[in-house]
């Protein structure tokens, strides 16, 4: 079974730019989470979507928004990127249903993205 | 608020015994996750608790106490590659939103 995948590994862009990353869940698995993983903070929850809807929502500024497409596959954009969201994003998926269940996660290999 | 503390770094003999301890202060309680993380690379699932007691998967046992808000990872018969991060996470309520503390990254040594 393939695991979790996201692209690109690698992205550097400029203030003000914006991104798109994309997460492809392991096969199966409904709920696709999305985490920022940086030196001082550590793991930050960004956002959960399960069937298409954002189940719950980190502290994050609107900058940070997410969608879930029908076939479980998600998307993370950043928009007027500043040079604090350089960082490794994490996406991981599981096979937590609508009505919950006590699942692990598994995370993908992640996005290192850097701002200059 | 929520907050999960842990050590940040410890190190341990090859073929030892270690304790990574992990205290939680969050509004909801339903699990506490043990992940893995090997540097450059992603975490990787352990261990989770739910009610109180000692989980053993092989080497590594996780505890749990909820009424302390406390928990540890044992990890026995170390190995170098057993060095590496762990974390600690917690789970509030019935989604995937985990609160991840800062992990505890521990050197093993020959």
């Amino acid at each position: 079974k393939a695991g979790v995948t996201q692209t690109p590994r690698y992205l550097i862009k400029t203030r003000g730019q914006q991104v798109t990353l994309s997460c492809s869940p392991i096969s199966g698995h409904r709920s696709v989470s999305w985490y920022q993983q940086t030196p001082g903070q550590g793991l930050q929850f960004l956002f959960e979507y399960f069937s298409e809807t954002q189940r719950n929502k980190g502290n994050f500024p609107g900058r940070f928004s997410g969608r879930q497409f029908s076939n479980s596959r998600s998307e993370m954009n950043v928009s007027t990127l500043e040079l604090g969201d350089s960082a490794l994003y994490l996406c991981a998926s599981s096979r937590t249903s609508r009505q919950g269940g006590l699942y692990e996660q598994y995370f993908g290999p992640g996005t290192r993205l850097t701002v200059t | 608020g929520q907050n999960i503390d842990q050590p940040t770094e410890m190190t341990a003999t090859e073929g030892a015994i270690v304790q990574i301890n992990c205290t939680y202060q969050t509004s909801g309680f339903n699990g506490l996750f043990w992940y893995q993380q090997h540097a450059g690379e992603a975490p990787t699932f352990l261990s989770y608790n739910v009610l109180d007691g000692l989980e053993e998967k092989g080497r590594f046992s996780s505890f749990l106490s909820r009424s302390k808000g406390y928990s540890y990872l044992l990890l026995k018969e170390l190995q170098m590659k057993d060095s590496a991060s762990y974390l600690c996470a917690v789970r509030g309520d019935n989604t995937d939103k985990l609160i991840f503390g800062t992990g505890t990254r521990l050197q093993v040594f020959p």
